[in-house]
């Protein structure tokens, strides 16, 4: 069956940088894309950004050009985001999740991954 | 991108039906038929409920289906159960990149 397992929560200090990885299982790790969105507390789901496994190919959504950067490691079947230059307003639930056959359906999702930005 | 559009709460009895709507442009929920809905409960993951504007994934009950006018998406949910309480959240392409709407918090009464 198809999981992705996150990375542990994290807590880090104005202006540093997280790393949150996503590994996959029960399926051919390159052949459907892998999202990112995140979650602050109390409000809405929020899309980041998206990797292609296969060849690295990413796009992400304009508020975070500049400070998310999405990379995958084929020979893990593991996926990471890491953002920079953290702020407050960065505290949230990231989250990794599997896209359907490239149409944006979100079908599976990881557990999620608790980012707390605090001094 | 802005975020989509849509009404912050909705509400109905066991048993009867209730529609969200998720507005947008012609840049994303017009011009694409790839709008999703997913379903979150507290503390929990997002779950995909209606894919491709009206497309179930396997094991989605038949009561919740999706449609699509112009600049709006919409979810129904037919025969409100009580587990159907939860935050409903739409989402459309919109060439290379994704947008969410607000989310819209269903109540059953």
């Amino acid at each position: 069956q198809v999981q992705l397992v996150q990375s542990g929560a994290e807590v880090k200090k104005p202006g540093a940088s997280v790393k949150v990885s996503c590994k996959a299982s029960g399926y051919t790790f390159t052949n459907y894309y892998m999202h990112w969105v995140r979650q602050a507390p109390g409000q809405g789901l929020e899309w980041m950004g998206i990797i292609n496994p296969s060849g690295g190919g990413t796009s992400y959504a304009q508020k975070f050009q500049g400070r998310v950067t999405m990379t995958r490691d084929t020979s893990t079947s593991t996926v990471y985001m890491e953002l920079s230059s953290l702020r407050s307003e960065d505290t949230a639930v990231y989250y990794c999740a599997r896209d359907l056959y490239g149409s944006g359906s979100l079908v599976f999702w990881g557990q999620g991954t608790m980012v707390t930005v605090s001094s | 991108q802005s975020a989509l559009t849509q009404p912050p709460s909705a509400s109905g009895s066991p048993g009867q039906s209730v529609t969200i709507s998720c507005t947008g442009t012609s840049s994303d929920v017009g011009g694409f038929n790839y709008v999703s809905w997913y379903q979150q409960h507290p503390g929990k993951a997002p779950k995909l409920m209606i894919y491709e504007v009206s497309k179930r994934p396997s094991g989605v009950p038949d009561r919740f289906s999706g449609s699509k006018s112009g600049n709006t998406a919409s979810l129904t949910v037919s025969g409100l159960q009580a587990e159907d309480e939860a935050d409903y959240y739409c989402s459309s392409y919109a060439g290379s990149l994704w947008v969410f709407g607000g989310g819209t918090k269903l109540t059953v009464l």
